[in-house]
């Protein structure tokens, strides 16, 4: 039972938006600015895609975006790429880090 | 560039103390706010945060396994080492280190070590 819940599985075309959500409660994502993003390939390390929330480190598309609401973290993939496809796990970093138990991307 | 390599045993006996090792490059850990992190991860589950070392030699544990973790740096060398004690299967994974800035997230990770407790 991971500390944020996050979808199992999202789909989406090439060139559509899909939004990854990411709950927690007000001790690790409501009261804070400290979520990020990791994207993952098969065999891969993670990647940070996103930091504070909504900031996007040097090199990640601006396809890639973050906001947050209540206890209720997103990340939105715009315009769809098949090298989305991917796992994305969300991560607290108030206080003690936490991940989500991650959500797998599939482009069809 | 920043890069960080893992190293150390593939396979661990149960009861066994774990000792990786993480040698980076592209940064220094006396610059102020940067630290190096250890995570890990079991196949096919999500990551797990282990600790982190500050420039200041500030240590964080993660609370669950606190009691059989140490944590620490060399800086002249570019090393941060990570020991774990009483090794169980349950922590076969691949254990990452990786950079963490200073406005947060870990970035980038070295390409992990994986760690297999077995008797």
């Amino acid at each position: 039972q991971s500390a944020l819940t996050q979808p199992r599985s999202v789909s989406g075309s090439p060139g559509q938006s899909v939004t990854i959500s990411c709950t927690g409660t007000s001790s690790n994502v409501g009261d804070y600015n400290f979520v990020s993003w990791y994207q993952q390939h098969p065999g891969k390390a993670p990647k940070l895609m996103i930091y504070g929330v909504s900031d996007r480190p040097s090199g990640v598309p601006d396809r890639f975006s973050g906001s947050k609401s209540d206890n209720t973290a997103s990340l939105t993939i715009s315009g769809l790429q098949p090298e989305d496809e991917a796992d994305y796990y969300c991560c607290s970093y108030a206080g003690t880090v936490v991940f989500g138990g991650g959500t797998k991307l599939t482009v069809l | 560039q920043i890069t960080l390599r893992e190293s150390g045993p593939t396979l661990v006996k149960p009861t066994q103390t774990l000792t990786l090792t993480c040698n980076f490059s592209g940064f220094s850990l006396s610059t102020s706010g940067v630290g190096v992190g250890w995570l890990r991860q079991p196949p096919g589950k999500a990551p797990e945060w282990l600790a982190l070392i500050y420039w200041n030699d500030d240590e964080r544990y993660n609370p669950s396994l606190k009691s059989r973790l140490t944590i620490a740096k060399d800086t002249s060398k570019n090393q941060v080492v990570l020991r774990m004690t009483n090794m169980d299967p349950v922590d076969t994974a691949t254990y990452y280190c990786a950079h963490r800035p200073s406005p947060g997230g870990y970035d980038p990770w070295g390409q992990g070590t994986l760690v297999t407790v077995s008797s």
